[in-house]
């Protein structure tokens, strides 16, 4: 089946640093979703990615669909506390309209004052 | 702003017993999802569910699980005979138009403990 790596597995910043994480996968993929997850709670959407080379941002956060198809990458500028969390990378299955989604292994960040 | 909602937010139950998880989806979506997070992990995929069938289901989703739409809102995921590796965060998905039907939108969960 898909799978996906997340890198790097988890991340300490101090406030104020940007971060970078990536996402691989072994197969193609036609859209790409990131998710924030905060302990306790559900997923929640971040940005999503339509087109290979597409570079997308949402306030702080900004991601690419890389122009292979099998990589992403999400950025988080100036990163505050209210950052902190497991960021997870997604992508639905080429099976059809509103297919499973197959998520990322995440990465976690911690924000330290 | 619309959003999916599940009850309870945390089940407690002994190993054998059936639980059902429910899940308010959002009002115009059609098509509906369950996945599983054990503590620590990633999220897996169990099952979805448009025009009240099952249109695609994991490994993960055996005989014990089932799903069914009651009426016009909820949406259940029912554990027959509860196993302790069925302890785990639930959540359930929903989606619409936006983005074709690929951008799910997520509940907050329901923690089920089985003892």
């Amino acid at each position: 089946g898909q799978q996906l790596n997340q890198s790097p597995q988890s991340m300490f910043i101090q406030e104020g640093e940007d971060v970078s994480m990536n996402c691989t996968s072994s197969s193609i993929f036609n859209t790409w979703l990131w998710y924030k997850q905060e302990p306790g709670e559900g997923p929640v959407l971040l940005i999503a990615l339509y087109k290979a080379g597409e570079l997308t941002s949402n306030g702080r956060l900004t991601a690419q669909f890389g122009i292979t198809r099998k990589d992403s990458f999400l950025n988080i500028s100036a990163s505050i506390p209210s950052d902190v969390g497991i960021y997870f990378c997604a992508g639905p299955g080429l099976s059809g309209t509103a297919s499973k989604l197959t998520f990322g292994t995440g990465t976690r960040l911690q924000v330290t004052l | 702003e619309p959003e999916v909602t599940q009850t309870p937010s945390h089940q407690v139950t002994q190993m054998g017993q059936e639980v059902i998880l429910h899940c308010v989806p959002i009002s115009n979506h059609l098509y509906f999802y369950w996945y599983r997070q054990i503590l620590g992990q990633k999220v897996e995929f169990l099952v979805s569910f448009y025009n009240n069938e099952i249109s695609e289901k994991s490994e993960i989703f055996d005989d014990q699980f089932s799903v069914e739409r009651p009426d016009g809102s909820n949406f259940t995921l029912k554990i027959r005979s509860t196993k302790l590796e069925d302890s785990a965060m639930y959540f359930c998905a929903s989606t619409g138009l936006a983005g074709s039907y690929n951008e799910q939108f997520f509940g907050p969960g329901t923690r089920l403990t089985v003892l």
